[in-house]
């Protein structure tokens, strides 16, 4: 099975402060995404990479930035975390369309 | 840009039937998949049409026509663990996007 992994559950962070997220895939896949999602909003698309050093911006990209160095890595940056950015954070991976994504777990992200 | 619309909730009970809709409007569109997610869960992946027509797996089924931008998913016999909640999302080339989601609530 594939495993998506992001490294944290629950994360606090204060105002300002710059946010790492990360999130590795075992499965060789080209394609990596990165969602945040809030009640009665679904899933939003923030960025997403179809291949190493190439990425692509999603629906919501202001206040965020990612790097894929490696293809198994995928990671979300707030450089400069706000409180409206408070939100479960999402990280899927996936091979082509058409074949399901597969989601982490999900970073729970209070920013106070 | 795209835009999906599916009801916000539904109930139904337990061995019932229920149908969740979801409508579309989107460019570069390659199929509609369906997701489910449990309350604290990650979104799960539960089936694609890529084609119109219906695909079926177990008691769960889905429906695409892409001339009426229009899909459904459809659960049969339904059981208390099918209580979550439920994503249309349409495939486009590179990426996905999901609709706001349906909470479905089984009662016994």
């Amino acid at each position: 099975d594939v495993k998506v992994t992001q490294s944290s559950r629950y994360l606090v962070k204060r105002t300002g402060e710059k946010v790492f997220l990360e999130c590795v895939q075992d499965m060789d896949h080209e394609n990596m995404f990165w969602y945040r999602q809030d009640p009665g909003l679904g899933l939003r698309l923030i960025y997403f990479s179809y291949d190493v050093k190439m990425k692509e911006k999603g629906d919501i990209p202001e206040g965020y930035s990612v790097s894929r160095e490696k293809k198994e890595r995928f990671s979300l940056i707030l450089e400069s975390a706000s409180t409206n950015q408070t939100s479960m954070y999402l990280c899927a991976s996936s091979q082509g369309q058409g074949n399901g994504y597969t989601f982490g777990s999900g970073t729970r992200l209070t920013v106070v | 840009g795209q835009s999906l619309e599916q009801p916000s909730e539904v109930t139904a009970v337990e061995g019932a039937i229920v149908q969740i809709n979801c409508t579309y409007q989107t460019s570069g569109f390659y199929g509609l998949s369906w997701y489910q997610q449990h309350d604290g869960g990650a979104p799960t992946f539960l089936s694609y049409n890529g084609l119109d027509g219906l695909e079926e797996t177990g008691r769960f089924s889905s429906f695409l026509s892409r001339s009426d931008s229009y899909g459904y998913l459809l659960l049969q016999e339904l059981q208390m663990k099918d209580s979550a909640s439920y994503f249309c999302a349409v495939i486009l080339f590179n990426d996905m996007r999901f609709g706001a989601g349906t909470r479905l609530t089984v009662k016994p």
